[in-house]
């Protein structure tokens, strides 16, 4: 039973189109995340969400809207994909805050042509 | 000072060997040390964690060596075996933290 999933797994599309990944966790977390893993593996929190508030936005383009409809799913909307936003990203999830482990989702690898 | 920096970039160990690498950050309110380790084609997962009230902390082959005056801290792996060829990040947080600063990540490769 898959604790944190995310679909799709991949997502190829053109410049200009708006894309949505879905994020959802089982383990009755409260706090859920999007972070982004570009092609150097660096990974950088874009946001995060308790108990469906945003917490932290981390000076992410306004392309990005997560949208979170309870507490078990944050999905990810992207206006106008530019080349620069083609990388892996991933969802993740913990009770408590950043100080309890995070349950990190298999990752949505994008790509913009 | 929000910034944790890991090194090396990439490291390649003899299969038996024992693998290092090492963060060090600056804000000094940082109060918790996790490493997490992530294969291939998957998300990272936490493979070990510290706080700074002790020194050192071991689960099985895995060691945290924790330096608070010098504001260091490593993942030591003994016995090192391909299995464990992944990336490794470093990472802190704080009390009343909102999120955790992640290392640059470290490449292990373990050679049979």
């Amino acid at each position: 039973d898959t604790a944190v999933s995310q679909t799709p797994k991949y997502l190829v599309t053109q410049m200009g189109n708006d894309k949505s990944i879905k994020c959802e966790q089982n383990l009755g977390h409260d706090t859920m995340y999007w972070y982004k893993q570009d092609s150097k593996k660096f990974l950088k929190i874009m946001f995060s969400y308790n108990n469906k508030e945003l917490i932290i936005n981390e000076t992410v383009p306004n392309r990005f809207s997560p949208k979170s409809p309870d507490k078990a799913h944050l999905n990810l909307h992207i206006n106008s994909l530019e080349l620069g936003d083609s990388a892996v990203y991933f969802c993740a999830s913990s009770q408590g805050g950043p100080q309890s482990e995070q349950y990190f989702g298999p990752g949505t690898r994008l790509t913009v042509t | 000072q929000q910034q944790v920096k890991q090194s090396p970039q990439s490291l390649i160990v003899q299969k038996g060997g024992i693998s290092i690498i090492n963060c060090a950050y600056e804000n000094t309110a940082f109060d918790y040390f996790p490493w997490y380790q992530q294969f291939p084609g998957k998300g990272p997962a936490l493979l070990i964690a510290i706080r700074p009230d002790v020194s050192e902390k071991k689960e099985g082959r895995f060691t945290i060596s924790f330096n608070k005056s010098a504001k260091q801290f490593s993942l030591h792996i003994m016995d090192s075996q391909p299995g464990d060829s992944a990336t490794y990040f470093c990472a802190a947080s704080y009390q009343g933290a909102q999120k955790l600063v992640f290392g640059q990540g470290t490449r292990l490769t373990i050679n049979p």
